[in-house]
């Protein structure tokens, strides 16, 4: 089945350490996000790419970083300069542009810092 | 003044009440507007595109207001499996979308 594939679902790590999240699409989907969920908040956009080789950061990119280096493939890492990683991370895509249309997500990674 | 606000709730009503929820925006130049539902600890879904015009979906209905900047849901014959998060979500001229914190629904049986 098509979709988006998020792992892993749950990851524990220690202050200091960094963590890569995986995010894998079998949609051909050109557009990948990544989006952090907060209680009490709305999703807020950490970086995103429209097409291979390249993305932008979204509002809140600072400790974060992320990879186009193939079409189904947009892992974010989640540095130790990141001051409050503990959330719920969410990957999507879109076969176009953001604002035009569905997203599709994938289950999430929530993460807790230990 | 956040740029999509809505009530977070949460909103209890019986099986087979209806019900609604509004979401505001801030941005008039906003271009596209959707419903997300979102179970608890689940991944968001896209529920309905809200069109000028309105729209309809079964017991689902959007529509926007672009004079008072909002944006409607209403649910009709409320369901269990209807007890979820409803996301508002804005689309504008700066090519980026923008969640509401969601309104959650919870039906009692």
């Amino acid at each position: 089945d098509g979709g988006i594939t998020q792992s892993p679902k749950y990851l524990f790590r220690k202050e200091g350490q960094n963590v890569t999240l995986s995010c894998e699409q079998n949609l051909n989907h050109d557009a990948m996000y990544w989006y952090r969920q907060d209680p009490g908040q709305g999703l807020r956009l950490i970086y995103y790419s429209q097409i291979v080789n390249d993305f932008q950061k979204g509002d809140i990119a600072e400790g974060y970083s992320v990879s186009r280096e193939k079409k189904e493939s947009f892992p974010l890492t989640v540095t130790s300069a990141q001051k409050n990683p503990t959330a719920f991370y969410l990957c999507a895509s879109n076969p176009r542009a953001l604002n035009t249309g569905e997203l599709f997500f994938g289950e999430g990674s929530r993460l807790t810092v230990l | 003044r956040k740029e999509v606000e809505q009530d977070p709730g949460p909103f209890n009503v019986p099986e087979g009440a209806t019900v609604a929820f509004n979401c505001t925006y801030s941005n008039s130049a906003s271009q596209s507007f959707f419903w997300y539902r979102q179970d608890c600890r689940k991944e968001p879904k896209l529920l309905m595109s809200v069109y000028s015009s309105g729209n309809e979906d079964g017991r689902f209905t959007a529509q926007l207001n672009r004079a008072s900047q909002y944006i409607s849901l209403l649910i009709r014959d409320s369901k269990l499996s209807d007890s979820a998060t409803y996301l508002c979500v804005v689309g504008g001229a700066t090519n980026k979308l923008i969640f509401g914190t969601g309104t959650l629904l919870a039906v009692q049986p």
